[in-house]
């Protein structure tokens, strides 16, 4: 158990829908990246957040955004779906803003 | 970012073989990270690597961090049935003054009995 939770384990969802995923961190962490993994793409790094405020951009669409709340956990929002966002969806967490990355159990999101 | 070149794809193996897989670069890393990743779960980290040279090992894990600093490789010994999974070499790059990481593709491990 790495200490970093997502939810919902799983989200079926139709296509042009809007849906959250959730994250929070390991205790004590302050920085949260959000990961795509697709079964063609490896792991795509998204987007990460440290201690509330947006660090880096990945390749990640204009329809999806996230933020950072707080108490510093992490929302990654995914609208107006298509069938290729259909993925595992990671969130990673490490101390500061260049740590070892610890990563979460995933979402899998399938649209439909 | 930068690109990790991650050989073989795949492995199939016998339980109790030794493994060894690698990772190459075309850019120098300062450190490497192996994780591992079990089907339907999130990628454990393994082992890191934060010297040139560098060979630590995580019980019948060996990772070393190569001279050159462009390669990595693991080595898992006697092979048994949990060792099944997905193995991912990462290294860190940096994105503006963002350090970000960049993973292998992976190489699919089966081992056999």
């Amino acid at each position: 158990d790495s200490g970093v939770t997502q939810t919902p384990k799983h989200l079926i969802t139709a296509t042009g829908q809007r849906v959250t995923l959730r994250c929070s961190p390991r205790s004590g962490d302050l920085s949260v990246y959000w990961y795509q993994q697709s079964l063609d793409q490896g792991l795509q790094f998204l987007i990460q957040y440290y201690n509330g405020e947006e660090r880096a951009k990945g390749n990640i669409l204009e329809r999806f955004s996230a933020q950072q709340f707080p108490d510093l956990h992490s929302e990654l929002n995914l609208s107006s779906l298509e069938l290729g966002d259909s993925a595992l969806y990671f969130c990673a967490s490490s101390v500061g803003d260049q740590g070892e990355q610890y990563f979460g159990p995933g979402t899998r999101l399938t649209v439909t | 970012g930068q690109q990790l070149n991650q050989s073989p794809q795949s492995m199939f193996i016998q339980e109790g073989e030794d493994v060894s897989m690698n990772c190459t670069s075309s850019s120098i890393f300062n450190t490497w990270l192996w994780y591992k990743q079990d089907p339907g779960e999130g990628p454990v980290l393994l082992i890191a690597l934060y010297k040139a040279g560098e060979l630590t090992s995580n019980g019948r894990l060996t990772a070393q961090f190569g001279i050159t600093r462009k390669d990595s490789f693991l080595n898992i010994s006697a092979s048994i049935p949990s060792d099944v999974g997905i193995y991912f070499c990462a290294g860190p790059y940096f994105s503006g003054s963002a350090r970000q990481l960049t993973f292998g593709s992976g190489t699919q491990l089966t081992v056999l009995p």
